[in-house]
């Protein structure tokens, strides 16, 4: 069964600088989507960027980038200029590319972004 | 386009009760599955139904079920509630079975067993 674990259950970051986020998973399967989600005081779960394990490029969505290492088993989020609006749960979720398994998720990052 | 809806948002239920939630998801998306969250153990998944079938279940006792209608529209019931069914519920939407191009979630339902 595939595991993830995010190491940092909080964190605080000042506004305008950059944080990073921790994530190691472990899992026999060699295709698999890696995923960060936030979660805001609102509830919902949105996606904020998704890394395909075949991909060696690092996925990047405007101040979101990941530093995905596939023999490490490692996927860390990096957010740059944080912004008070960043402050969220953040979830590391993995996703098996065989058998239709659903998303797995890690226990999460509460980031906070202090003025 | 509307988002993926949850109703309610807030329920309280006493133990031993029964509860059913509902989910719409985004249209024209046919799977639907749905997500435990507790501090305590996180983010669980429960079940995920495609095309009005139950394709794949978590590890949570027979209390939990589901059903997908026609319309993809799903509901989840629990029956005789305990105190630990107390979490957040969510739902999520793909267009296809397995979530290959992502999943959409809704803002959850926050059940509270007193």
């Amino acid at each position: 069964a595939q595991t993830v674990t995010q190491s940092q259950p909080e964190m605080s970051v000042q506004e305008a600088e950059t944080v990073t986020l921790s994530c190691t998973y472990d899992t026999s399967e060699n295709n698999y989507y890696l995923f960060w989600y936030k979660q805001p005081p609102s509830r919902q779960m949105i996606l904020v960027i998704r890394q395909e394990a075949y991909k060696q490029q690092n996925a990047t969505e405007n101040r979101f980038s990941v530093n995905f290492q596939k023999a490490a088993k490692s996927f860390s989020l990096k957010i740059s200029d944080s912004q008070l609006g960043d402050t969220a749960m953040y979830f590391c979720a993995f996703m098996s590319l065989s058998g239709n398994t659903p998303l797995v998720f890690g226990k999460g990052t509460r980031l906070s972004v202090i003025a | 386009k509307a988002g993926v809806t949850q109703t309610p948002r807030y329920l309280i239920k006493t133990r031993g009760q029964q509860v059913t939630l509902s989910c719409s998801p985004i249209s024209g998306h046919r799977s639907v599955s749905w997500y435990q969250q507790t501090p305590g153990q996180g983010l669980q998944f429960l079940f995920e139904y495609f095309s009005e079938t139950q394709r794949n279940k978590g590890n949570f006792p027979g209390r939990f079920s589901g059903r997908q209608f026609s319309n993809s529209r799903s509901e989840m019931n629990v029956s005789t509630l305990e105190l630990g069914d107390s979490a957040l519920y969510l739902c999520a939407s793909s267009l296809d079975r397995g979530g290959n191009y992502g999943y959409t979630f809704g803002s959850g339902t926050r059940l509270t067993v007193v």
